[in-house]
């Protein structure tokens, strides 16, 4: 079983709604991480946090929001998003950066 | 750069019978590897990793990989498959170090049939 919670599980969306998609780990990990996986397709990095500062943004745009309120949340706040956004997006944690990333379950985003 | 190429886009076999899924890299340092499982509508499931050591690695659920230098490879395998054992199937390499980029393969869909 997975040690990374995401919530929601299942999120529909209007183009001029703004929600958040939340992650939470317990394992002590010091590096959390934002992938977006569309349909039979591999997980692609958008974000990456290393002791709770942004350290990678994959030139992601604005309208994704990463937010790292301490060392166990990871937030992804979504504002205007487009249909095309739909997607399953992952959030995972390391123990440090350069060590194994461990997956969560992933929130299903649908863009009206 | 690093990059993954996983060959076969799927996998039909038999339940009960072996299984290998192909795994091969590039990449001009050393790299660790790692195998994640994808079961339908789910996240990512670590199945097995190879940092270092040990070249035959050994994985939840039966499977193991082995890691071959000399020919950039690091190929999945299973000796007897259940139907339980459908999924994709995702090969990543990692450079490690303070980007930690996991590059993926394009994924190998196992299909199991009974």
């Amino acid at each position: 079983d997975t040690e990374v919670t995401q919530t929601p599980k299942h999120l529909v969306m209007g183009m001029t709604n703004k929600k958040s998609l939340k992650c939470e780990q317990h394992m002590g990990h010091r590096a959390m991480y934002w992938y977006k996986q569309k349909a039979k397709k591999p997980p692609e990095l958008m974000f990456v946090y290393s002791y709770e500062k942004l350290s990678i943004n994959e030139s992601v745009p604005s309208r994704f929001s990463p937010e790292c309120p301490n060392s166990s949340l990871l937030n992804l706040h979504l504002h205007a998003l487009q249909p095309e956004d739909s997607a399953l997006y992952l959030c995972a944690s390391s123990q440090e950066l350069g060590h194994t990333i461990y997956f969560g379950e992933g929130s299903w985003l649908t863009v009206v | 750069a690093q990059s993954v190429t996983q060959l076969d886009s799927q996998v039909p076999v038999f339940e009960e019978a072996p299984v290998e899924l192909r795994c091969n890299y590039s990449s001009s340092v050393s790299v660790y590897l790692f195998w994640y499982v994808q079961y339908p509508n789910q996240g990512l499931q670590l199945l097995l990793k190879y940092l270092s050591g040990s070249t035959l690695v050994k994985g939840i659920n039966g499977f193991e990989a082995e890691f071959n230098k000399s020919q950039t490879s690091f190929h999945l395998r299973k000796p007897s498959v259940h139907i339980s054992d459908t999924a994709e199937y995702f090969c990543a390499v990692s450079e490690g170090g303070a980007t930690n980029k996991l590059i993926f393969g394009t994924g190998t869909l196992l299909a199991v049939q009974p």
